[in-house]
């Protein structure tokens, strides 16, 4: 199994600009997390999937944010406007049985907002 | 409190020594645990889960104390490939949502 794809690998946009980045997860994991990851703020949980359906969203920033999963193997992780301080490490992982097994994770898309 | 924390480090430890950190968590009605590895610029990966009763996987032991609310990770006989991040990981549910808290992690390197 390939693991988690990601992509782009890496990101460099303009502020005001739209940034979409892209996850297939795990073959036959019924579950999708996206995450972000800052120095100051560590690793945080911003959505997450079961048979693709949303289930909790409450970490997603503000409305600028937005997540879909049109089917199981695709998500997309939207921000519209970007700003400088959305420049993060996005992450991608997917499970089984949700947050009490092992999430494995994509390589991450590294994102810059000048 | 914040609901998850660790010590962010560094702990510089010679090859060869023991070295254990923790991780306080503040929902009491946390239901399971991990420990995750992340290598400098690379994802976090499954380190072991934490069990109730203790647990251990070669050079590595979790511990859980629930009257106190932390988990503990030692390492015994350090290797220099031991060098990384340690990410703690806490869930609970939350309104039958669940609620994945990762700790900020804490640096080891070991020193040769």
């Amino acid at each position: 199994d390939a693991g988690v794809i990601q992509s782009p690998r890496h990101e460099v946009t303009e502020m005001g600009q739209e940034v979409t980045l892209r996850c297939k997860p795990i073959s036959g994991h019924d579950y999708l997390f996206w995450y972000r990851q800052t120095m100051m703020r560590g690793l945080e949980l911003l959505i997450y999937f079961n048979n693709n359906v949303p289930i909790d969203d409450s970490g997603m920033p503000e409305d600028r944010f937005s997540a879909k999963m049109p089917n199981a193997s695709f998500s997309t992780l939207k921000i519209q406007p970007s700003e400088p301080r959305d420049s993060a490490v996005y992450f991608c992982a997917s499970s089984t049985s949700g947050a009490y097994n092992e999430q494995f994770f994509g390589p991450g898309t590294r994102l810059t907002v000048l | 409190r914040k609901e998850v924390e660790q010590d962010p480090g560094p702990f510089n430890v010679p090859e060869g020594a023991t070295v254990a950190f923790n991780c306080t968590y503040s929902n009491s009605a946390s239901q399971s645990f991990f420990w995750y590895r992340q290598d400098c610029r690379k994802e976090p990966k499954l380190l072991m889960s934490v069990y109730s009763s203790g647990n251990e996987d070669g050079r590595f032991t979790a511990q859980l104390n629930r009257a106190s609310q932390y988990i503990s990770l030692l390492i015994r006989d350090s290797k220099l490939s031991d060098s990384a991040t340690y990410l703690c990981v806490v869930n609970f549910q939350e309104n039958r949502d669940d609620k994945i808290i990762f700790g900020k992690g804490t640096r080891l390197h070991i020193l040769p």
